[in-house]
């Protein structure tokens, strides 16, 4: 079957710098994207990768490795306002996604 | 600004009433648009994969009699729910692909039935 994990919650401290891991396993793989999801709101996109590496936008990385079946998500300088679900979800053989559950993350002052 | 828009943000029914949501892709056209559902706590539940001009393929377990996806034309599909009860209150989004990378999401519709 397939199957996205990533932590459901994790806490970090305001200006710190978090990680937030995602392992896969689909059905053919045709890209990894990252949402951050507020509560009560729709979900925001924040990262493509279909390429194996890094890719950086701002304050949010986004890591991928497909041999691992692996990604990452690294947001630095938080923010309280960066308080909210992170969603990792792979697009599949079919192009649909394939979704995680979600990461809670909790930013603290 | 949104490329995504979805109609109504947020709506209060009675039981047995029928609510038609709208999603519009707003400067390119979508060819297939994808319908979730999703519980508080909860991560995105695909429902239905919307085709343009076609039939739309639902997913094991979701009702395709009670949710009516039209998608008439590249830029508009909409989801109806028919005859709605309480357990069919949830949050529900649309979502495209935007030249085949990102996905863009509408703002989400937020239906209670009481």
């Amino acid at each position: 079957g397939q199957n996205i994990d990533q932590p459901t919650e994790m806490t970090a401290t305001e200006g710190a710098i978090v990680q937030i891991n995602c392992t896969y396993q689909t059905s053919g793989f045709n890209g990894l994207f990252w949402y951050q999801q507020h509560a009560g709101e729709a979900p925001t996109f924040l990262s493509y990768n279909v390429l194996d590496g890094l890719e950086e936008k701002g304050r949010f990385s986004s890591f991928l490795s497909r041999s691992k079946g692996y990604s990452y998500l690294l947001l630095k300088e938080l923010q309280m306002k960066d308080s909210a679900s992170y969603l990792c979800a792979v697009r599949d053989s079919n192009y649909q996604l394939i979704w995680g559950a979600g990461t809670k993350l909790i930013i603290k002052p | 600004g949104a490329v995504v828009s979805q109609h109504p943000s947020w709506v209060i029914c009675k039981s047995g009433t029928s609510v038609k949501i709208e999603c519009r892709s707003l400067d390119f056209q979508a060819t297939t648009m994808f319908w979730y559902r999703q519980f508080p706590k909860q991560s995105l539940m695909l429902m239905a994969t919307s085709n343009e001009g076609s039939k739309a393929t639902y997913e094991q377990g979701v009702e395709k009699d009670k949710f009516l996806i039209n998608h008439a034309s590249l830029t508009l599909s909409t989801l109806t729910v028919t005859s709605a009860h309480p357990e069919d209150s949830s949050f529900y989004i649309c979502s495209c692909f935007r030249e085949n990378t990102e996905a863009f999401f509408g703002q989400g519709t937020r239906l209670t039935v009481v």
